[in-house]
């Protein structure tokens, strides 16, 4: 258990739809990375938040924003969703977000597109 | 494009015996490697990791080998046991930047 928390495990909608992930870092944690992990592909970075801002920025599509909040939590919003944006989402904390610091992975939610 | 891949989507190996991973990248702008291990239904947990001004890195039965000139590294795990049966990533970070790229994953399973 890597103290990483994420809600729900499973989420199934249907295209057009709107859908909201979650994600609890470690305790002590102030950086959360949110990345996408589709069919037969490595994980995809899409974006970094520490301690409330935004700190990196990967391939994110514009249709999906994410925001951490002053308790640390994380929220990913995914809109207008495509089959293709079925995959496993993962977020990892980390504590200060720098320089080697090693990344800690939630169980990831898999959402399915219909 | 495809900045850091590993090529074997699979590797089977006895147990006892040594497991070599492999991953190659492009940039050159990249200066941190590290390796997660995945089980089914979890999250890629960290194993090691090495820094460019390294060629070698050890933890136990877990090698990491950096060849900055051919853009390679490799993962050794010797003796190999049957709880390493798992994905393995290869990740690679540039200057800190903290935006891994990670490859597409190699699935170790080791026979008794």
């Amino acid at each position: 258990d890597s103290g990483v928390t994420q809600t729900p495990k499973h989420l199934i909608t249907a295209t057009g739809q709107r859908v909201t992930l979650r994600c609890s870092p470690r305790s002590g944690d102030l950086s959360v990375y949110w990345y996408q992990q589709s069919l037969d592909q490595g994980l995809q970075f899409l974006i970094q938040y520490y301690n409330g801002e935004e700190r990196a920025k990967g391939n994110i599509l514009e249709r999906f924003s994410a925001q951490q909040f002053p308790d640390l939590h994380s929220e990913l919003n995914l809109s207008s969703l495509e089959l293709g944006d079925s995959a496993l989402y993962f977020c990892a904390s980390s504590v200060t977000g720098g320089s080697t610091d090693t990344q800690y992975f939630g169980p990831g939610t898999r959402l399915t597109v219909l | 494009d495809q900045q850091v891949k590993q090529n074997s989507p699979s590797l089977s190996v006895q147990e006892g015996r040594i497991s070599i991973l492999n991953c190659d990248y492009t940039n050159s702008m990249f200066d941190y490697f590290l390796w997660y291990k995945k089980y089914p239904a979890e999250g890629p947990t960290f194993l090691i990791s090495i820094s460019s001004i390294k060629d070698k890195n050890e933890d136990g039965r877990f090698t990491v080998f950096l060849n900055k000139s051919a853009k390679h590294l490799s993962l050794h795990i010797v003796p190999s046991q049957p709880g390493d049966s798992a994905v393995y990533f290869c990740a690679a970070d540039t200057q800190g930047a903290q935006k891994l790229v990670f490859g597409q994953g190699t699935r170790l399973t080791i026979n008794p």
